[in-house]
């Protein structure tokens, strides 16, 4: 059975830098065609796609944030992580990790809520 | 990028009701290569994170029950419920996975009178 758990700093200031942990199981980023993706849900864009790593680091952004993301792995582990550089209060909401495949995305995190205000 | 339009914002149905949502891509997302079309239903109930209904746009995943039906190839998609329960009440979402960046819906808000 899929699980996916995000943890992150809950709050922040304009400017940091805001670091999530997704540490997961029932699967494997060791495994062939598998991936994890970041969604952040906000009032103002609704669900709005991040950034994907693949098993094989291959790695895709959004382009409209492109410049602010980061995404790494640690297969051993089983955890992923994003980056998101110089936050604002744009980036307030909730932040899910999912399980990506071939079929898209198979499941999701609880979400983690993260305020930047100062 | 492919946007994702979905209609209505938000439908009130009772109990028992049949339920059409629509979705539409600015895009075709059918892929030759693999014979389907790169769509999926999600639906987020209150407070809960999403929760995959429906993949390749037909799709059901197990354990989702039947009264759910996705339909629709190209760039025009539907779901429909069948004789919706209270339980029903959430947002749905369609999510294109046929290209990065994915996109998603606005989303349909089901509210049961």
């Amino acid at each position: 059975q899929v699980s996916l758990k995000e943890s992150g700093p809950g709050i922040l200031q304009p400017f940091q830098t805001l670091s999530l942990t997704c540490s997961f199981s029932g699967f494997s980023l060791g495994t062939s065609n598998m991936g994890v993706g970041w969604i952040r849900q906000t009032s103002g864009k609704g669900l709005e796609y991040l950034a994907t790593i693949w098993w094989d680091d291959d790695k895709y952004f959004n382009p409209s944030l492109n410049s602010r993301l980061t995404v790494s792995k640690d297969t051993s582990n089983n955890q992923a992580f994003l980056k998101i550089t110089s936050v604002d209060t744009a980036d307030t909401g909730t932040y899910y990790c999912t399980q990506e495949g071939k079929e898209g995305i198979v499941d999701w995190g609880q979400g983690v809520m993260v305020t930047v205000s100062s | 990028d492919i946007v994702m339009t979905q209609s209505p914002s938000s439908l009130a149905v009772s109990a028992g009701d049949k339920v059409t949502m629509s979705c539409k891509s600015s895009q075709s997302l059918f892929s030759s290569e693999y014979q389907g079309n790169y769509l999926s239903w999600f639906q987020q109930k209150p407070g809960q994170s999403p929760k995959l209904l429906i993949s390749l746009a037909s799709t059901r995943e197990t354990g989702v029950p039947d009264r759910f039906i996705g339909s629709g190839s190209g760039t025009d998609f539907t779901l429909t419920i069948n004789s919706v329960q209270a339980e029903d009440l959430a947002v749905y979402y369609c999510e294109q996975y046929y290209s990065y960046p994915l996109t998603f819906g606005s989303g349909t808000k089901l509210e049961i009178k």
